[in-house]
């Protein structure tokens, strides 16, 4: 099952602008991590904020986590055509193996144009 | 360092075909997951392997599908027989064994198959 719900669905914006996307979860998690999906590619890892921080950086992504409302946010700041692509959250929480389970959301399909 | 090898790309078969996909982890990573992402969807987790263990496999439909990592590096996805809504992208994804790190995946392209 899928656990984040993201919003919205789709966003386009021009380069330059700032795109914020927004995902929901229902349980507790050990920490929520926003991945990238180009076209026809696999994810790649963009930033990881755990149960207990609020905000974090990287570069020109601030990512946000209020964990009493069990929502994040992806900002990317001065877009640019390259950012195109789909964005997933991905809630992760540990399982009575030891192990940790990673459950992604729906993503937020991002066009940016020049 | 070399990235998650997948192969094929594409594949396109007929329904009640059998296909298999495999996956070469970054080296060095004991964790190896196999992702199904259905078109417009996330991915969702099919079976998580830890050295050649299965860790979780609790989404596999294991009437059609099974996985194997015989010894703890390379994996194969097998689906038999496929039906038409097994079409999806099929995803490997592999971590590092401890740390931080350990919450980071990294992934292969993916085949995309198509069942007709």
């Amino acid at each position: 099952s899928q656990q984040g719900e993201e919003d919205p669905q789709a966003l386009s914006i021009q380069e330059g602008e700032n795109a914020t996307m927004n995902c929901s979860y229902k349980t507790s998690i050990n920490n929520l991590q926003w991945y990238r999906q180009n076209s026809g590619r696999g994810l790649v890892h963009l930033i990881l904020i755990r149960s207990n921080e609020r905000e974090k950086h990287s570069g020109r992504l601030r990512v946000t986590l209020d964990t009493s409302k069990k929502s994040s946010s992806l900002l990317i700041t001065a877009s640019r055509a390259a950012d195109t692509a789909s964005y997933f959250c991905a809630t992760v929480r540990g399982m009575n193996t030891g192990f940790q389970k990673l459950v992604f959301g729906t993503g937020t399909r991002l066009l940016v144009s020049p | 360092e070399a990235g998650v090898a997948q192969s094929p790309r594409y594949k396109i078969i007929e329904k009640r075909q059998s296909v298999a996909f495999w996956c070469n982890p970054i080296s060095g990573h004991a964790t190896l997951y196999w992702y199904q992402q259905i078109l417009g969807q996330g991915p969702k987790l099919l079976i998580q392997f830890q050295n050649n263990g299965v860790v979780d496999d609790s989404q596999l439909p294991k009437d059609r599908f099974s996985a194997e990592r015989l010894k703890g590096v390379d994996s194969t996805l097998k689906i038999q027989p496929a039906k038409l809504e097994d079409s999806a992208v099929y995803l490997c994804a592999s971590s590092s064994p401890g740390g931080a790190a350990k919450n980071i995946q990294y992934f292969g392209a993916g085949t995309r198959l198509s069942v007709l």
